[in-house]
């Protein structure tokens, strides 16, 4: 069964800080998405990282994926307060042509005070 | 990318009775899913809904509780049978769109059993 295991599972940081996110997943897959969710949203798509080596960067934040280490990284740049949500990663277990089912993390809840 | 669409999007149902979510994407896709996220929880997995074919469902899920349908590619629905409490949960479908490899989700549906 594919584990994914997401730290820390709550980060508070004051503005300006940065800090990453990480994300460990048990079996092979070359797909890893990274998610954000609002209180009583649904999810928005952040990242998809579809290869080893794979970095993503939009505004503040920066993804990266390395498959040989089953490692993502999801790292924060001087944090802003609009930044606080809970962040999921998930990885595709993909089997042969069946891609899609997503296995997430157990999301990591940010707060950025001033 | 795509837009996705749940309705209902909350219910409050009594136990004993199911409920069926619908499903709506703006566009045709491939690949549909469906997923739970009780609160305060990640998501988890339900099932794989295929057009044209049965659903192929995860370990602890089975189609008699949460029978799904498929009948083209852009609109699935979930029924949730003989509920019980432990069924309240928020109910996502989401969306493999093919051409970014992304998966965009719908906005849930929060579910309440008495």
């Amino acid at each position: 069964e594919l584990k994914v295991e997401q730290n820390p599972l709550f980060l508070s940081m004051q503005e300006g800080k940065n800090y990453t996110i990480y994300c460990n997943y048990s079996t092979t897959s070359d797909r890893l998405y990274w998610y954000r969710q609002d209180p009583g949203k649904s999810l928005e798509s952040l990242f998809v990282l579809l290869s080893n080596g794979a970095v993503k960067q939009e505004g503040r934040l920066m993804a990266s994926l390395d498959t040989k280490a089953r490692l993502s990284t999801l790292h924060i740049t001087a944090a802003v307060h609009d930044l606080s949500a809970t962040y999921f990663c998930a990885v595709d277990h993909d089997r042969g042509s069946t891609l899609g089912r997503l296995y997430f993390g157990r999301g990591t809840q940010l707060t950025v005070w001033p | 990318s795509a837009v996705i669409s749940q309705k209902p999007s909350r219910d409050i149902c009594q136990r004993g009775t199911s409920l069926t979510i619908q499903c709506q994407v703006d566009s045709q896709v491939t690949m549909m899913f469906w997923y739970r996220q009780q609160p305060g929880q990640s998501l988890t997995l339900i099932a794989t809904a295929n057009q044209g074919s049965e659903a192929t469902y995860e370990s602890g899920f089975v189609i008699d509780k949460f029978p799904i349908s498929r009948p083209n590619l852009t609109f699935s629905t979930l029924t949730v049978s003989n509920m019980s409490p432990e069924d309240s949960s928020i109910y996502l479908c989401s969306a493999l769109e093919d051409r970014y490899n992304e998966q965009f989700f719908g906005p849930g549906t929060r579910l309440t059993v008495l």
